[in-house]
Formats: structure tokens, C-alpha cells, sequence
């Protein structure tokens, strides 16, 4: 089993659905979980950083993590074709040095 | 500039030939890692600075590639007798690191050199 997993899309919606991205990992020792923003072309950027379970918001973005079940998911309210994107999570140990683990990434495209 | 620089943008070598990739962290973050994107594939875990100091290589994927950062800032990725496979995007980002815990904080990327061997 991979370490995270991630469905690669593509996900289309009309404008203003709410989307729902997902992401399930194997390992417990992972503690903090964010996501990142990519577009074509660009570097990845990072939209979402939490720690702890339940959920986090920012603007139309909500961040959600359950730890129990080792899935974490983010929410897009009121799409916007600029959403359009891939979207990747990573998640990290909790101890000192611990590198970012990504998902593969979800397409994300929002039509007008 | 306030971001991670990479350069160049893009490089189209031939098969063969060694390439030498930069980055140019943001200022003042110690933490460095280089990763791979190939399509369909992910983000690839290369190398990992903590200053000057490489403390996990354990992502390269062969003795053909090697980095070095000097000064604690400006890093060069360098891969030699590139090979097709080698084709793939090759993304820097830097950190801050808590000198507390020794944790990373969250990556800033830059845009990637795609770099294409023919």
C-alpha cells in the first residue's frame, strides 16, 4: 500500500459546485497535513497547513482531517474556473526532520 | 525576490550530456530539498540540505545525480550522462526549520526547470 493516496481526476464541476478533494494515508505516525495548489506550468503552492483533527478554514477552502480513519479532504466552496488546478496533498512525521510525503495529485477543472 | 528562483526554465540537452540546474532559496531558510515531477508520477523526493549539509541523499536515484549547496543558500542540482528517463520536471523549495523542535515548516516551491533530454 502506498504511503498516500490520491485520486488523480479528472474532477470536472460547473461553477459554483462544492468540490470535494480526497486523500487516505497508511501511516499514523504522520501528524501534519497540507495542501498544495499546483497550476500548469507553476510550482506547487501551498493553500492549507493543519495538525490536528477536524477542520480548518480559509475563505472558500476548508481543510479537514480524521486522523482515526487516516483521511483528510478539502473542501472548495463556490467554485471558480480559476480553481481550475491540480490539487496535492502532502503529509509529514512529527518527529524533528521528517520529509513531505505527496499524493499524485487530483485535476481539478471548473467550467463557466 | 521574495520566492524560490529556479533556473533555467527550461533546458533541452541530448542524451549524454550533464546539466547543471539552480536554485536560489528563499532568504534566510536553511532547509533545501530538491524533488522530481514526471507526469503522471507525483512529487519524487530527491535530497534534502539542512545548510550546507545534506543529511538525506536517500532520494537520488542513481550515482549520476549530485547536488551541493554552498553558503547556506544557492543550491545546484547537476546530473550527468542524462538519459531519456531523466526527462521530468525538477522542482526546489526551501523552509524555515524551528531551532526548538528541528522541524521543517512548509515548503515554498519554485516553477521547476523542465528539462527535456532528447
Amino acid at each position: 500500500q502506498k504511503e498516500v493516496e490520491q485520486d488523480p481526476g479528472p474532477l470536472s464541476v460547473p461553477e459554483g459546485a462544492i468540490v470535494s478533494l480526497n486523500c487516505t494515508y497508511s501511516n499514523s505516525a504522520f501528524q501534519y497535513f497540507m495542501w498544495y495548489r499546483q497550476y500548469s506550468r507553476k510550482g506547487p503552492e501551498l493553500l492549507m497547513y493543519t495538525y490536528s483533527s477536524g477542520n480548518k478554514e480559509d475563505g472558500r477552502f476548508t481543510a479537514q482531517v480524521d486522523k482515526s480513519s487516516k483521511y483528510i479532504s478539502l473542501f472548495i466552496r463556490d467554485s471558480q474556473p480559476s480553481d481550475s488546478a491540480t490539487y496535492l496533498c502532502a503529509i509529514q512525521g512529527a518527529s524533528g526532520y521528517s520529509t513531505l510525503t505527496f499524493g499524485k495529485g487530483t485535476m481539478l477543472l471548473v467550467s463557466p | 525576490g521574495a520566492g524560490v528562483s529556479q533556473s533555467p526554465s527550461n533546458k533541452v540537452t541530448e542524451k549524454g550530456k550533464d546539466v547543471e540546474l539552480r536554485c536560489d532559496p528563499i532568504s534566510g531558510h536553511t532547509a533545501l530539498y530538491w524533488y522530481r515531477q514526471s507526469l503522471g508520477q507525483g512529487l519524487e523526493f530527491l535530497i534534502y540540505f539542512q545548510g550546507n549539509s545534506a543529511p538525506d541523499k536517500s532520494g537520488l536515484p542513481s550515482d549520476r545525480f549530485s547536488a551541493e549547496r554552498t553558503g547556506g543558500s544557492v543550491s545546484t542540482l547537476t546530473i550527468q550522462r542524462t538519459q531519456q528517463e531523466d526527462s521530468a520536471v525538477y522542482l526546489c523549495a526551501s523552509s524555515l526549520v524551528s531551532p526548538t523542535t528541528g522541524r521543517v515548516s512548509p515548503l515554498h516551491f519554485g516553477n521547476g526547470t523542465r528539462l527535456t533530454v532528447t
